[in-house]
């Protein structure tokens, strides 16, 4: 059982480069997520998605986008990088409509010059 | 405005000691989550819980609704729990995150 599956787990970007991180889960779970952990601050929401088809943005969204084709998958996109997200990313999972764990991924380190 | 505080910020304890981690919420939940993040590594979901008391190993969470407030204990503390303990009311709706508290036992 896989769990989250998040790739890469590290990335170096120039200014201006686009690039997408990749999520992906097995457990059938409704709600996805993607957060960012910067130094002395807790994990801000960036995007979030209860289901297929279905995605609202976090505390955070400027300057990314997600999509949800399928249930398992929620890649993040940063269209035009910019120093400001270099950060650690996390993807993360679980059920909607009843008290569920988080489940995360291993998380990405990006870099953007 | 601060939804979660966590306190201390940073703990070192001696291999053996008991260790307690409190966080303090603002916000109606459905459930609170405490987890745990080992340095460069991931993210784990130690408890979730919307009453009382749960216990696993030598790790307990005890929650007060009333006063919105939850503690993490560690009892015979090892070098092992190393790690930032993060705080995660859950409103049903939207998880918030405490800052987290960095604990380092020393052998």
């Amino acid at each position: 059982n896989a769990g989250v599956t998040q790739t890469p787990k590290f990335q170096v970007l120039k200014t201006g480069q686009s690039m997408t991180l990749q999520c992906a889960q097995d457990m059938n779970h409704e709600y996805m997520s993607w957060y960012r952990q910067d130094p002395g601050m807790g994990l801000r929401l960036i995007h979030y998605s209860v289901g297929a088809g279905i995605t609202d943005q976090g505390e955070v969204p400027n300057g990314y986008n997600v999509s949800r084709s399928t249930t398992e998958d929620f890649p993040l996109r940063l269209l035009s990088a910019a120093p400001s997200q270099t950060s650690v990313y996390f993807c993360a999972s679980s059920y909607v409509g009843e008290r569920s764990p988080l489940h995360f991924g291993n998380g990405t380190r990006l870099t953007v010059t | 405005k601060n939804e979660v505080e966590q306190s201390p910020q940073n703990l070192t304890a001696q291999e053996g000691e008991f260790i307690t981690i409190n966080c303090s919420y603002s916000v109606g939940i459905s459930a609170l989550h405490w987890l745990q993040q080992h340095p460069g590594g991931g993210i784990v979901s130690l408890f979730m819980l919307s009453s009382g008391k749960k216990k696993h190993g030598r790790l307990i969470a005890t929650i007060n609704i009333q006063e919105k407030h939850s503690s993490l204990h560690i009892t015979a503390s090892h070098p092992r729990d190393s790690a930032v303990y993060i705080c995660a009311p859950d409103t049903g709706n939207q998880f918030y995150f405490g800052t987290g508290t960095s604990l380092t036992v020393i052998p």
